[in-house]
């Protein structure tokens, strides 16, 4: 079985800090991974993703991931937060060779203060 | 290109009522999931068809929920009889599935806000 850990639920930042949100997945073979966003009143929608290669992916709107497959980690950055950031992320991943099941951790609430 | 359809957006009922929710994904997606996504937490899958066949549904309470896929498009989930803690977001999302390999990568509709009193 798969399963992913978000290790911050709640973060709360000033415009222009850094933001770094930890993930760290549990699966036994090769995984595809994913940051998901939900802005407020919208629906869940790609961040970016992982599948192989280059393992620091960027995504939309400046955000960048970086794939350490010795830490089973997939950490979600960004140098310079806007309050348009505030929003729900969300980090899934989804095994390959058998199993197909995107699972998802609890997300993490970002609130930017302007 | 039309994104996955959702209805209804929100649905309020008491306990041991039932209820159903629509789900139509993108057009030529093979791949349909409903997650339950409950305050606070993340989505957590409930059915996972692949076309008109159920590929997981082992997180699924079968006494109480239904799904069904007809046709391999739209789908339905059936909640009867609702209980408290069925109060949630239901997700519809869909993938495509490209050399035969589904490679997870979701697009998800509005949600069904459910909420049960």
């Amino acid at each position: 079985a798969q399963s992913v850990s978000q290790h911050n639920h709640h973060v709360i930042l000033s415009e222009a800090a850094s933001l770094e949100l930890g993930c760290n997945y549990s699966y036994g073979g090769t995984v595809n991974l994913f940051w998901y966003v939900q802005y407020p009143g919208q629906h869940l929608q790609l961040l970016l993703k992982y599948f192989s290669g280059d393992p620091l992916v960027k995504g939309i709107k400046g955000f960048e991931a970086e794939f350490i497959k010795s830490k089973f980690s997939f950490n979600l950055r960004k140098p310079s937060v806007q309050w348009s950031d505030t929003a729900e992320y969300f980090c899934a991943v989804n095994g390959r060779g058998g199993s197909y099941i995107p699972t998802f951790g609890r997300g993490t609430s970002l609130i930017v203060h302007p | 290109e039309a994104g996955v359809a959702q209805s209804p957006r929100y649905k309020i009922i008491e306990k041991r009522q039932s209820v159903a929710f629509w789900c139509n994904p993108i057009s030529g997606h093979a791949t349909l999931y409903w997650y339950q996504q409950i305050l606070g937490q993340g989505p957590k899958l409930l059915i996972q068809f692949q076309n008109n066949g159920v590929v997981d549904d082992s997180q699924l309470p079968k006494d109480r929920f239904s799904a069904e896929r007809l046709k391999g498009v739209d789908s339905t989930l059936k909640i009867q009889p609702a209980k408290l803690e069925d109060s949630a977001v239901y997700l519809c999302a869909s993938s495509s599935s490209s050399s035969g390999e589904n490679t997870g990568e979701l697009f998800f509709g509005e949600g069904s806000r459910l909420t049960v009193l």
